[in-house]
């Protein structure tokens, strides 16, 4: 599989405030995704990537498509408690595979303080 | 609207022992897959099924088998435990269409 690097491992950080984390891959992506998992859940799809220099947004949250497509960026604005949670970002188990099989990062864990 | 659901949802067990998840989606979805999730770590992909009767190896496959007998559901077996395979994992499912997985909420298991 694809070596994929997040960070930071952990945020802590206001409510109110503007939150960033990315993530690189050791080889060229066609697809990033980012994912939340809130507690003794599984992962729900946040937003996909699929062009290099995408920028997407879902309501606060906007991803991007790096230009060199090994890496990828979540940006959460005005932040909210309920925004705690792990984030991952993930993207396709093979170079040349599709997305359905995904590789992911190890997570960054949010923790938003009132 | 079920989705995805696993079981059971915990687990302890002895090593050496054995047992089976069972994972079921009602969402009539061609893929199906088992992670494992460990702290730091991310989720790792153990094995994956792209329709009924077929099975393949993901990136951590050892110590697990998988069957898919029925396109709803997707079995992962542990033929003697180890410590090592403490984890929450996770199955999920996709369509053809869609790069997005559905993951059921975990099943946290315990090898002691």
């Amino acid at each position: 599989g694809q070596q994929l690097n997040q960070s930071p491992q952990s945020m802590f950080i206001q409510e109110g405030e503007d939150v960033s984390m990315n993530c690189t891959s050791s080889s060229i992506f066609n697809t990033w995704l980012w994912y939340k998992q809130d507690p003794g859940e599984g992962p729900v799809l946040l937003i996909a990537l699929y062009k290099a220099g995408e920028l997407t947004s879902n309501g606060r949250l906007t991803a991007q498509f790096g230009i060199t497509r090994k890496d990828s960026f979540l940006n959460i604005s005005a932040s909210i408690p309920s925004d705690v949670g792990i984030y991952f970002c993930a993207g396709p188990y093979t170079s040349s595979g599709s997305a359905r099989q995904l590789t992911f990062g190890s997570g960054t864990q949010l923790t938003v303080l009132p | 609207n079920a989705g995805v659901t696993q079981t059971p949802k915990f687990r302890v067990l002895k090593t050496g022992q054995s047992m089976t998840l069972l994972c079921a989606q009602d969402m009539n979805h061609e893929y199906m897959y088992w992670y494992r999730q460990d702290p730091g770590m991310g989720l790792r992909l153990i094995h994956y099924s792209v329709g009924e009767g077929t099975t393949a190896k993901g990136e951590v496959p050892d110590g697990y088998n998988v069957s898919r007998l029925k396109k709803q559901n997707f079995l992962l077996g542990l033929e003697s435990a180890a410590p090592s395979q403490t984890s929450v994992y996770f199955c999920a499912s996709s369509s053809t269409r869609s790069r997005e997985l559905f993951f059921g909420e975990g099943s946290r298991l315990t090898v002691l």
